[in-house]
């Protein structure tokens, strides 16, 4: 299967600052890019949903302006928490699609901690 | 947001017993994956099943598809502690979004 990095595995900010995490697909290229959050014991919710080159689409219920997604690139996805509370506190996962595969492979998640 | 339930949701066995998570949903899918994810890591794909009807076996896991292309159960036969993890369906739609079920938890017993 394809390889997808995501960096950094842990992070830990204080309230108020901005974390970005970085998704890139390392062995071909993903047209389409997923952001999931999870809580602990539950399963994965679809944050938004990006294209290469075009504004990402949100799932109901997410702040667009306080999870800024950016996917400029084939290979790099990036998801930035602005203004960051405890309660943003999770496991922030990303997923990539494209070239042959038509399913979508994951990167390794990101353990944020809000203090 | 189409929904698709596992059950159970936690599950409990004896290393060597036999196990059936189910996928459920009201809606279509073009495509059904299965994922397992271990604790503080991304899901890793077993399997994707594409047509109604469809039964793929990988090694001691048994997947299928159901006919009406709503459902998906995952069978495994002779469960180990290796087999321990967050199994979880999702369900593609055309090109793009991918719906994740609500997890079933397996732990097997040494």
């Amino acid at each position: 299967g394809a390889v997808v990095s995501q960096h950094p595995s842990r992070v830990i900010c204080k309230s108020g600052t901005s974390v970005k995490i970085e998704c890139r697909s390392l062995d071909f290229q993903a047209t389409t890019m997923f952001w999931y959050r999870q809580f602990p014991k539950q399963s994965l919710m679809l944050m938004a949903t990006s294209n290469e080159g075009s504004k990402a689409t949100y799932e109901q219920g997410v702040e667009k302006d306080k999870f800024l997604i950016n996917h400029a690139s084939l290979t790099l996805s990036t998801l930035t928490v602005t203004s960051a509370h405890p309660e943003d506190s999770s496991f922030y996962i990303c997923s990539a699609r494209g070239g042959w595969y038509t399913e979508a492979f994951f990167g390794q998640g990101t353990r944020l901690t809000v203090v | 947001t189409q929904l698709l339930e596992q059950s159970p949701q936690f599950l409990s066995i004896q290393e060597g017993e036999n196990l059936t998570v189910y996928c459920n949903s009201s809606s279509v899918f073009s495509s059904l994956q299965w994922y397992r994810q271990e604790p503080g890591e991304g899901p890793v794909l077993l399997v994707t099943v594409v047509t109604g009807g469809e039964v793929k076996k990988l090694k001691r896991l048994t997947f299928q598809f159901g006919d009406a292309r709503k459902d998906s159960s995952l069978h495994i036969t002779a469960a180990q502690p290796g087999d321990t993890g967050l199994y979880l369906c999702a369900g593609g739609t055309g090109a793009n979004n991918l719906f994740f079920g609500t997890g079933t938890r397996l732990t097997v017993i040494p």
